[in-house]
């Protein structure tokens, strides 16, 4: 089974600031993704960063990186530079090979960003 | 990155009354799938929306319930059916693209439904 683990269920960051949002998994699968999304109060996802199992190299992508630890099954998203529109709910979520490309999702983090 | 529209975007339905989403992608695209997000929650996979065939559900999830259609590769719709006040949810599809890059899925605007 997939499981992903999301422990935050709240955060602050002052702006401009850099803020980690962590995420754990869990499956048995060797070929595996992970993703982070971002949903605004208006509800929309918006994708922000995949990191592959077999991606040696963390993924990046502008502030965004993605912080991988494969022995210890974690995938915690980094924002630099903190901004007011960061403020949203974060969730971490997985595909397995196993169940194809159905995104399982954690329970969600939501950041607040402080002027 | 696919151009995702959904109908409608909000509303409000009275109990015992069915509701068609319709999803439209801007190009054609391997796997369409239906999400549910009830209030204050996570997202939670309804089905994979199949082109041609009948969708593939999830347990805890009936066809009677919420039927899909995906007629060709850019378009499904789902239905949900004789509505309780429990299916009050946001419902998103998402997509993933024949070449995308590191299999990178997209969701669309989400369709915000109340049941009253």
């Amino acid at each position: 089974a997939q499981k992903i683990t999301q422990t935050q269920p709240g955060m602050f960051v002052q702006e401009k600031e850099a803020v980690t949002l962590d995420c754990t998994y869990d499956t048995s699968d060797q070929s595996y993704g992970l993703f982070w999304y971002k949903q605004p109060s208006s509800g929309e996802m918006i994708f922000l960063i995949y990191q592959g199992s077999y991606d040696e190299q963390n993924a990046t992508e502008g502030r965004y990186s993605l912080n991988f630890q494969k022995a210890r099954k974690s995938a915690n998203l980094v924002i630099s530079a903190s901004q007011l529109g960061d403020s949203a709910m974060y969730f971490c979520a997985m595909t397995t090979l196993t169940y194809g490309n159905k995104l399982v999702f954690g329970a969600g983090t939501i950041l607040r960003v402080k002027s | 990155s696919a151009v995702i529209s959904q109908k409608p975007s909000r509303d409000i339905c009275q109990r015992g009354t069915s509701l068609t989403i319709q999803c439209q992608v801007d190009s054609q695209v391997t796997m369409m799938f239906w999400y549910r997000q009830q209030p204050g929650q996570s997202l939670t996979l309804i089905a994979t929306a199949n082109q041609g065939s009948e969708a593939t559900y999830e347990s805890g999830f009936v066809i009677d319930k919420f039927p899909i259609s995906r007629p060709n590769l850019t378009f499904s719709t789902l239905t949900v059916s004789n509505m309780s006040p429990e299916d009050s949810s946001i419902y998103l599809c998402s997509v993933t693209q024949t070449s995308g890059r590191n299999n990178e899925q997209f969701f669309g605007p989400g369709t915000r439904l109340t049941v009253l």
